[in-house]
Protein backbone atom coordinates (compact mmCIF):
# COMPACT_ATOMS: atom_id res chain seq x y z
CA UNK A 1 0.00 0.00 0.00
CA UNK A 2 0.87 3.50 0.03
CA UNK A 3 3.17 5.00 2.20
CA UNK A 4 3.48 8.30 4.51
CA UNK A 5 3.11 11.35 1.76
CA UNK A 6 4.14 14.37 2.54
CA UNK A 7 3.83 17.58 1.04
CA UNK A 8 5.07 19.80 -0.74
CA UNK A 9 8.66 18.28 -1.10
CA UNK A 10 9.80 21.54 -0.82
CA UNK A 11 8.64 24.73 0.41
CA UNK A 12 10.70 28.60 -0.12
CA UNK A 13 9.10 31.52 1.78
CA UNK A 14 10.07 34.80 2.81
CA UNK A 15 11.19 35.36 6.46
CA UNK A 16 7.34 36.53 8.52
CA UNK A 17 5.07 34.68 5.95
CA UNK A 18 3.10 31.58 7.67
CA UNK A 19 3.17 28.19 6.00
CA UNK A 20 1.19 24.85 6.25
CA UNK A 21 3.10 21.41 5.83
CA UNK A 22 0.44 18.49 5.49
CA UNK A 23 0.95 14.65 5.97
CA UNK A 24 -1.10 11.92 4.49
CA UNK A 25 -0.09 9.02 7.07
CA UNK A 26 -0.86 4.75 6.07
CA UNK A 27 -3.94 4.10 6.12
CA UNK A 28 -5.06 2.65 9.59
CA UNK A 29 -1.73 4.23 11.74
CA UNK A 30 -3.63 5.59 14.37
CA UNK A 31 -0.13 7.27 15.46
CA UNK A 32 1.30 10.50 13.94
CA UNK A 33 4.14 12.29 14.50
CA UNK A 34 6.08 14.92 13.46
CA UNK A 35 9.95 15.74 13.61
CA UNK A 36 12.60 18.39 12.64
CA UNK A 37 15.76 17.77 10.93
CA UNK A 38 18.34 20.51 10.57
CA UNK A 39 22.08 21.05 11.14
CA UNK A 40 22.72 22.26 14.17
CA UNK A 41 20.20 20.40 15.91
CA UNK A 42 20.32 16.71 14.48
CA UNK A 43 16.41 14.73 14.57
CA UNK A 44 14.17 16.59 16.73
CA UNK A 45 10.69 15.56 18.06
CA UNK A 46 7.55 18.15 17.70
CA UNK A 47 4.64 16.66 18.24
CA UNK A 48 3.02 13.87 18.60
CA UNK A 49 -0.80 12.47 17.71
CA UNK A 50 -2.64 8.91 19.13
CA UNK A 51 -6.17 8.63 18.14
CA UNK A 52 -8.51 10.76 19.97
CA UNK A 53 -6.40 11.64 22.89
CA UNK A 54 -4.85 14.90 23.45
CA UNK A 55 -1.39 15.30 21.65
CA UNK A 56 1.74 15.47 23.20
CA UNK A 57 2.55 18.74 22.07
CA UNK A 58 5.84 18.77 24.31
CA UNK A 59 8.73 19.10 21.29
CA UNK A 60 6.84 22.20 19.76
CA UNK A 61 10.11 24.86 19.90
CA UNK A 62 7.41 28.02 20.04
CA UNK A 63 3.99 28.75 20.04
CA UNK A 64 4.25 29.82 16.89
CA UNK A 65 4.37 25.94 15.80
CA UNK A 66 0.87 24.37 15.85
CA UNK A 67 -0.54 21.32 14.04
CA UNK A 68 -3.58 19.18 14.13
CA UNK A 69 -5.22 15.86 13.04
CA UNK A 70 -8.59 16.13 11.30
CA UNK A 71 -10.72 12.93 11.51
CA UNK A 72 -7.96 10.89 12.84
CA UNK A 73 -5.87 10.82 9.63
CA UNK A 74 -4.55 14.04 7.62
CA UNK A 75 -2.17 16.05 9.86
CA UNK A 76 -1.19 19.76 9.32
CA UNK A 77 1.73 21.62 10.92
CA UNK A 78 1.66 25.09 11.34
CA UNK A 79 4.62 27.75 11.45
CA UNK A 80 3.61 31.30 11.80
CA UNK A 81 5.62 34.62 11.37
CA UNK A 82 8.21 32.23 9.91
CA UNK A 83 12.01 32.59 11.04
CA UNK A 84 14.94 31.47 9.62
CA UNK A 85 15.65 29.44 12.14
CA UNK A 86 12.78 27.51 10.93
CA UNK A 87 14.31 26.55 7.78
CA UNK A 88 14.84 22.11 8.09
CA UNK A 89 13.67 18.99 6.78
CA UNK A 90 10.05 18.63 8.23
CA UNK A 91 9.44 14.51 8.69
CA UNK A 92 6.12 12.89 9.37
CA UNK A 93 5.97 9.45 10.17
CA UNK A 94 2.67 7.39 11.55
CA UNK A 95 2.55 4.11 12.85
CA UNK A 96 0.04 1.58 14.47
CA UNK A 97 -0.70 1.37 18.09
CA UNK A 98 2.17 -0.13 20.20
CA UNK A 99 5.91 0.89 21.53
CA UNK A 100 7.62 -1.78 19.48
CA UNK A 101 5.22 -0.65 16.01
CA UNK A 102 8.11 0.84 13.93
CA UNK A 103 7.54 4.31 12.85
CA UNK A 104 7.00 4.91 8.97
CA UNK A 105 8.39 7.91 7.66
CA UNK A 106 7.53 10.38 4.80
CA UNK A 107 9.91 12.00 2.41
CA UNK A 108 9.78 15.14 4.48
CA UNK A 109 9.68 18.51 3.28
CA UNK A 110 12.09 20.94 3.20
CA UNK A 111 11.40 24.65 4.20
CA UNK A 112 13.57 27.30 3.23
CA UNK A 113 13.08 31.06 4.51
CA UNK A 114 14.64 33.56 2.76
CA UNK B 1 15.16 12.79 29.77
CA UNK B 2 16.63 10.07 27.55
CA UNK B 3 19.36 10.78 25.46
CA UNK B 4 21.22 8.78 22.67
CA UNK B 5 24.75 8.83 21.86
CA UNK B 6 26.31 7.85 18.44
CA UNK B 7 30.18 8.50 19.23
CA UNK B 8 31.03 7.82 15.19
CA UNK B 9 30.39 10.83 12.97
CA UNK B 10 31.38 8.73 9.90
CA UNK B 11 32.55 5.55 9.41
CA UNK B 12 33.82 3.66 6.15
CA UNK B 13 33.71 -0.01 4.75
CA UNK B 14 34.82 -1.61 1.55
CA UNK B 15 32.09 -3.47 -0.17
CA UNK B 16 31.98 -7.14 1.45
CA UNK B 17 33.08 -6.33 4.42
CA UNK B 18 31.71 -5.48 7.83
CA UNK B 19 31.42 -2.89 10.02
CA UNK B 20 30.06 -2.02 13.33
CA UNK B 21 28.44 0.84 14.44
CA UNK B 22 28.26 1.98 17.96
CA UNK B 23 25.07 4.02 19.92
CA UNK B 24 24.96 3.96 23.74
CA UNK B 25 21.98 5.29 25.35
CA UNK B 26 20.86 6.59 28.66
CA UNK B 27 17.14 6.24 30.81
CA UNK B 28 16.04 5.41 34.03
CA UNK B 29 13.26 3.33 32.40
CA UNK B 30 13.06 -0.84 32.24
CA UNK B 31 10.43 -0.81 29.37
CA UNK B 32 11.77 0.61 25.94
CA UNK B 33 12.69 0.33 22.74
CA UNK B 34 15.40 0.42 20.35
CA UNK B 35 15.51 1.49 16.62
CA UNK B 36 18.07 1.99 13.44
CA UNK B 37 17.18 3.93 10.88
CA UNK B 38 18.89 4.30 8.01
CA UNK B 39 18.52 7.66 5.20
CA UNK B 40 19.79 7.43 2.35
CA UNK B 41 20.24 11.02 0.16
CA UNK B 42 16.44 10.57 -0.76
CA UNK B 43 15.68 11.78 2.52
CA UNK B 44 13.04 8.78 3.30
CA UNK B 45 14.17 6.84 7.28
CA UNK B 46 14.01 3.68 6.30
CA UNK B 47 13.82 1.33 9.39
CA UNK B 48 16.27 -1.39 9.53
CA UNK B 49 16.18 -3.44 12.62
CA UNK B 50 14.32 -3.06 16.17
CA UNK B 51 14.66 -4.54 19.61
CA UNK B 52 12.69 -4.88 22.87
CA UNK B 53 14.34 -4.00 25.97
CA UNK B 54 12.64 -7.30 27.55
CA UNK B 55 14.41 -9.49 24.90
CA UNK B 56 17.85 -10.86 25.91
CA UNK B 57 18.26 -12.00 22.15
CA UNK B 58 19.74 -10.00 19.94
CA UNK B 59 17.76 -8.90 16.83
CA UNK B 60 19.07 -10.30 13.07
CA UNK B 61 17.85 -9.30 10.01
CA UNK B 62 19.57 -10.92 7.13
CA UNK B 63 22.98 -8.82 7.01
CA UNK B 64 21.71 -6.50 9.97
CA UNK B 65 22.36 -7.36 13.62
CA UNK B 66 22.68 -5.58 16.64
CA UNK B 67 24.75 -6.28 19.94
CA UNK B 68 22.33 -5.06 22.95
CA UNK B 69 23.68 -4.55 25.97
CA UNK B 70 21.26 -3.59 28.44
CA UNK B 71 23.76 -3.33 31.32
CA UNK B 72 26.04 -1.10 29.67
CA UNK B 73 23.04 0.87 27.83
CA UNK B 74 25.02 -0.33 24.61
CA UNK B 75 22.78 -1.03 20.94
CA UNK B 76 25.45 -1.22 18.18
CA UNK B 77 24.94 -2.73 14.55
CA UNK B 78 26.35 -4.90 12.80
CA UNK B 79 26.16 -4.61 9.08
CA UNK B 80 27.90 -7.90 7.37
CA UNK B 81 28.89 -8.74 3.41
CA UNK B 82 28.31 -4.90 2.76
CA UNK B 83 26.97 -3.57 -0.33
CA UNK B 84 27.15 -0.10 -2.04
CA UNK B 85 23.49 0.15 -1.20
CA UNK B 86 24.38 0.59 2.57
CA UNK B 87 25.75 4.00 2.18
CA UNK B 88 24.04 6.44 4.30
CA UNK B 89 23.28 8.06 7.16
CA UNK B 90 22.49 5.91 9.92
CA UNK B 91 20.16 6.81 13.18
CA UNK B 92 20.16 5.20 16.52
CA UNK B 93 16.67 5.98 17.75
CA UNK B 94 15.15 4.75 21.71
CA UNK B 95 11.30 4.94 22.43
CA UNK B 96 10.63 4.67 25.89
CA UNK B 97 7.62 2.80 27.53
CA UNK B 98 6.31 5.23 29.96
CA UNK B 99 5.60 8.87 29.92
CA UNK B 100 7.75 9.52 26.90
CA UNK B 101 6.00 6.66 24.70
CA UNK B 102 5.48 7.56 21.52
CA UNK B 103 8.04 9.95 20.87
CA UNK B 104 11.62 8.29 19.19
CA UNK B 105 14.73 9.97 20.29
CA UNK B 106 17.39 10.34 18.00
CA UNK B 107 21.08 10.08 17.97
CA UNK B 108 23.58 12.60 15.59
CA UNK B 109 23.79 9.81 13.47
CA UNK B 110 26.69 8.31 11.58
CA UNK B 111 27.27 9.17 7.89
CA UNK B 112 28.28 5.15 6.43
CA UNK B 113 30.50 5.17 3.07
CA UNK B 114 31.50 1.72 1.14
CA UNK B 115 34.03 1.50 -0.83
CA UNK B 116 33.91 -1.21 -3.90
Amino acid sequence: GAGVSQSPSNKVTEKGKDVELRCDPISGHTALYWYRQSLGQGLEFLIYFQGNSAPDKSGLPSDRFSAERTGGSVSTLTIQRTQQEDSAVYLCASSLQGGNQPQHFGDGTRLSIL
Amino acid sequence: AQTVTQSQPEMSVQEAETVTLSCTYDTSESDYYLFWYKQPPSRQMILVIRQEAYKQQNATENRFSVNFQKAAKSFSLKISDSQLGDAAMYFCAYRGGGTSYGKLTFGQGTILTVHP
